[in-house]
């Protein structure tokens, strides 16, 4: 079936580093959600994308909806030890489907 | 308040139990899911409600039941219990069903971890 393949899937990081993520679908969407679950947690919504090419903030997050839609972006700038956790990236849309998930730990 | 509640936050149980988990939503939202988190945290849709009707119902085995009897509820029943149904339970509500073309910020609740013996 239908898979969003997240990458890396687990990172280990220094606090103050700025980290990158990837999610892509051999599909094409429409609407791009990212999300971050923090440990015993469920997920909350970061950041959400409507369209391609579109580069979104919030905060010290930064997302990229793919040129291609088939694809997404999530970039943290320097890292604190409250980011880890993990993130899925979904489209969001009628597919109820989520990444596979980037398991991120910050070592303070 | 909490927006998206589930009880129990724990369940041990027995194989061949039956069991029940519960969920509320306070956000006045007519779609309501529930998902699976499996013990590599993978997260799968297994069914949707919107204003109590099944929309969505994945390929779940039919030991698991759905049952909405209101907008705001949502509960889930297992039947005869199995160990690979040790997992994590999430519930989730959105405003609206999400559809193509159109998606809708989803509520998680805090997760039911289901242990089974």
């Amino acid at each position: 079936g239908q898979q969003l393949n997240q990458s890396p899937q687990s990172m280990f990081i220094q606090e103050g580093e700025d980290v990158s993520m990837n999610c892509t679908s051999s599909s094409i969407f429409n609407t791009w959600l990212w999300y971050k679950q923090d440990p015993g947690e469920g997920p909350v919504l970061l950041i959400a994308l409507y369209k391609a090419g579109e580069l979104t903030s919030n905060g010290r997050l930064t997302a990229q909806f793919g040129i291609t839609r088939k694809d997404s972006f999530l970039n943290i700038s320097a890292s604190i030890p409250s980011d880890v956790g993990i993130y899925f990236c979904t489209p969001g849309t009628y597919k109820y489907i989520f990444g596979t998930g980037t398991r991120l730990k910050v070592l303070a | 308040d909490t927006a998206v509640s589930q009880t129990p936050k724990y369940l041990v149980t027995q194989m061949g139990n039956d069991k029940s988990i519960k969920c509320e939503q306070n956000l006045g939202h007519d779609t309501m899911y529930w998902y699976k988190q499996d013990s590599k945290k993978f997260l799968k849709i297994m069914f949707s409600y919107n204003n109590k009707e099944l929309i969505i119902n994945e390929t779940v085995p039919n030991r698991f039941s759905p049952k909405s009897p209101d907008k705001a509820h949502l509960n889930l029943h297992i039947n005869s219990l199995e160990l690979g149904d040790s997992a994590v339970y999430f519930c989730a509500s959105s405003q609206a069903a999400l559809i193509a073309g159109r998606s809708y910020e989803q509520y998680f609740g805090p997760g039911t971890r289901l242990t089974v013996t």
